[in-house]
């Protein structure tokens, strides 16, 4: 079975501080992948970055960055000089490959508010 | 614009009607995936097409629940005899054929209130 936990329900910040989202997740399979998404107020997920099991190789994407460490099973993820336009759902999710659980778990979500 | 659309956005019943969902997923992508998603948690997944092949359900998805997707391109979702604790954001999301690991793209749900 498959689990993410999202233990930050909601995170409110000041523009422009950093924050930093938390996911630990659960698998069996020695192949997965690791997934975040944001969903803004108009509800459609929205894709934001993947890896897989084998990559444990932190990336930069602008003002995003990923932490992937898999002796800690956590995948987090964080925003620097936060801004408005980032308040949004945050979503960590976890699939298989063929084989294992290919749809997506999802975690519950981290509400982040970025306040003016 | 080619991503995934969905109707109705919102739909509104009475407890024991029928209701149905459309999903037109994004062109060149063979799968198919709902999901359900309740106030305040993550999207739960419920079923997987690849082509017009249903491949997966979840124990969520009761016999009250039945999606199809005949040509391998749109899809629906029917829920009979609603519940309230069917009211629910139904979320659908595409992708491209894959080794896992595929990125789901995901419409704006249809949002219903069971009254």
């Amino acid at each position: 079975a498959q689990k993410v936990t999202q233990a930050q329900t909601e995170i409110s910040v000041v523009e422009k501080e950093d924050v930093t989202l938390d996911c630990v997740y659960e698998t069996r399979d020695t192949t997965y992948y690791l997934f975040w998404y944001k969903q803004p107020p108009s509800g459609e997920l929205v894709f934001l970055i993947r890896r897989n099991s084998f990559d444990e190789q932190n990336e930069i994407s602008g003002r995003y960055s990923w932490n992937f460490q898999k002796s800690t099973s956590s995948f987090n993820f964080t925003i620097t000089a936060s801004q408005v336009v980032d308040s949004a759902v945050y979503f960590c999710a976890l699939s298989g490959v063929p084989g294992s659980a290919r749809q997506l778990t999802f975690g519950s979500g981290t509400q982040l508010t970025v306040l003016p | 614009d080619t991503g995934v659309s969905q109707n109705p956005r919102h739909k509104i019943t009475k407890r024991g009607q029928n209701v149905t969902f459309r999903c037109d997923p994004i062109s060149e992508h063979n799968r198919l995936y709902w999901y359900r998603q309740t106030l305040g948690q993550g999207p739960e997944f419920l079923t997987y097409f690849q082509n017009e092949a249903q491949l997966e359900k979840s124990r969520l998805l009761s016999d009250r629940f039945s999606a199809e997707r005949p040509k391998g391109s749109f899809s629906t979702l029917e829920i009979q005899r609603t519940e309230q604790g069917d009211s629910a954001m139904y979320l659908c999301a595409s992708s491209a054929q894959g080794q896992g690991g595929e990125k789901l793209f995901f419409g704006s749900g249809t949002q219903l209130s069971v009254l």
